[in-house]
């Protein structure tokens, strides 16, 4: 039940793209297909982004995508808005039908 | 509309308990799993416990097992946790997590 690898912060400017990465190992990112992606903005709770790698819910923005490769997840915001100033946190099924998160990601909009 | 109410959170002493619950509308409770996870203050997000439909199956993270039992009545849609020998460490907000929808969270303090 080791917490996730995600980078501690990441920045960009408007408009351009950033992509934050999320490892694990084969017991969970690399063994499965339920990796998601949570935003976080300060005292609010936790708002789905991405399912299941690369699923957008309805009603999220398609600047927000996933990807999968191996033991590693990634996610990409396009075309960066202020208000996308958050952190950010990835979550893999793991064995025995339990979760794991990353450590999270701090994005700051330059 | 979904909606997951969390409740039962407060001060307590290191060594005390507390159960939290959660009131669930807006779909069929009894037709999914449900999920715990908490935050502690500046932290990042931590998965704490899970359990099916019927609650037949539950699911732990290792640093709470044997302290921490979730539980759920479906007849009133409700879901709880109950938190014994509380430690300084699981201070945190606790989040009642229907996947994709997360309450708003109920804080728990645990002192020394």
């Amino acid at each position: 039940q080791s917490a996730l690898t995600q980078p501690a912060s990441v920045s960009g400017s408007p408009g351009q793209s950033i992509t934050i990465s999320c490892t694990g190992t084969s017991g969970d990112v690399g063994g499965y297909s339920y990796v998601s992606w949570y935003q976080q903005h300060p005292g609010k709770a936790p708002k789905l982004i991405i399912s299941d790698v690369s699923n957008r819910p309805s009603g999220v923005s398609n600047r927000f995508s996933g990807s999968k490769s191996g033991n590693t997840a990634s996610l990409t915001i396009s075309g960066l808005q202020a208000e996308d100033e958050a952190d950010y946190y990835c979550n893999s099924y793991s064995s025995s039908s339990s979760w794991v998160f990353g450590g999270g990601t701090k994005l700051t909009v330059l | 509309e979904v909606q997951l109410v969390e409740s039962g959170g407060g001060l307590v002493q290191r060594g005390g308990s507390l159960r939290l619950s959660c009131a669930a509308s807006g779909f069929t409770f009894s037709s999914y799993w449900m999920t715990w996870v908490r935050q502690a203050p500046g932290k990042g997000l931590e998965w704490v416990a899970n359990l099916n439909e019927d609650g037949s199956e539950k699911y732990y993270v290792d640093s709470v097992k044997g302290r921490f039992t979730i539980s759920r009545d479906n007849a009133k849609n409700s879901l709880y946790l109950q938190l014994n020998s509380l430690r300084v460490e699981d201070t945190a907000v606790y989040y009642c997590v229907r996947d994709p929808d997360w309450g708003q969270g109920t804080l728990v303090t645990v002192s020394s």
